[in-house]
């Protein structure tokens, strides 16, 4: 396995299901992140993880709850969510946050919450 | 606040040169980005912008103008291959911390024979 890899690629969830997002990066990076594209909306950064630590959350719902277990995996954890939720969950890595490192995304989850 | 504006859409046609523009109001400024995403695909680097100037990479170009908060992306030769969505993403600086670019909506490319 090579780059960012995603699991699962879909998911249909109802609003009392409780399932994770998993990510993977092979890259050798320190920090990764998670964002949310919905149609006709820009990317909007949900977590970012440096060296393992939180540094950032851009006001996201409790119903969301990131993990980072060590530097090269991150979960985001999900339950209760709403219809809205529904989107395209993308992972990304870089060598360190806040740096001028490009990012380097997995192919996505496509969530759907019925 | 973060603000970042690029076309929703633009036409342009194989063979030919389209130029696309992204203008951004942010809390410091610390680099602009542009990214490819095909539909369905993951977003993909093209190009990193700190400076001012001009950055040519292949059939790909990309301008920063920090002063006028602005960027353009300059595609050459164009292909149908090159029919996407172009993400400008810029990074500022907010509290010293760690921080994740902001991206535009994105502007989406499509290529007429």
């Amino acid at each position: 396995e090579t780059g960012v890899t995603q699991t699962p690629r879909h998911l249909v969830m109802g609003m009392t299901n409780k399932k994770s997002l998993k990510c993977e990066q092979h890259l050798g990076h320190n920090a990764m992140y998670w964002y949310k594209q919905s149609a006709k909306k820009p990317l909007e950064l949900m977590f970012v993880y440096n060296f393992k630590e939180q540094t950032e959350n851009n006001s996201v719902p409790s119903r969301f709850s990131p993990e980072c277990p060590n530097s090269s995996h991150l979960f985001l954890h999900l339950h209760t969510l709403q219809p809205e939720d529904s989107a395209l969950y993308l992972c990304a890595s870089s060598q360190v946050a806040g740096g001028p490192d490009t990012q380097y995304f997995g192919p996505g989850t496509r969530l759907t919450v019925l | 606040g973060q603000n970042i504006d690029q076309p929703t859409e633009m036409t342009a046609t194989e063979g030919a040169i389209v130029q696309i523009n992204c203008t951004y109001q942010t809390s410091g400024f610390n680099g602009l980005f542009w990214y490819q995403q095909h539909a369905g695909e993951a977003p993909t680097f093209l190009s990193y912008n700190v400076l001012d100037g001009l950055e040519e990479k292949g059939r790909f170009s990309s301008f920063l103008s920090r002063s006028k908060g602005y960027s353009y992306l300059l595609l050459k030769e164009l292909q149908m291959k090159d029919s996407a969505s172009y993400l400008c993403a810029v990074r500022g600086v907010r509290g010293g911390g760690a921080d994740g670019p902001t991206f535009g909506k994105g502007t989406h490319l499509i290529i007429q024979p």
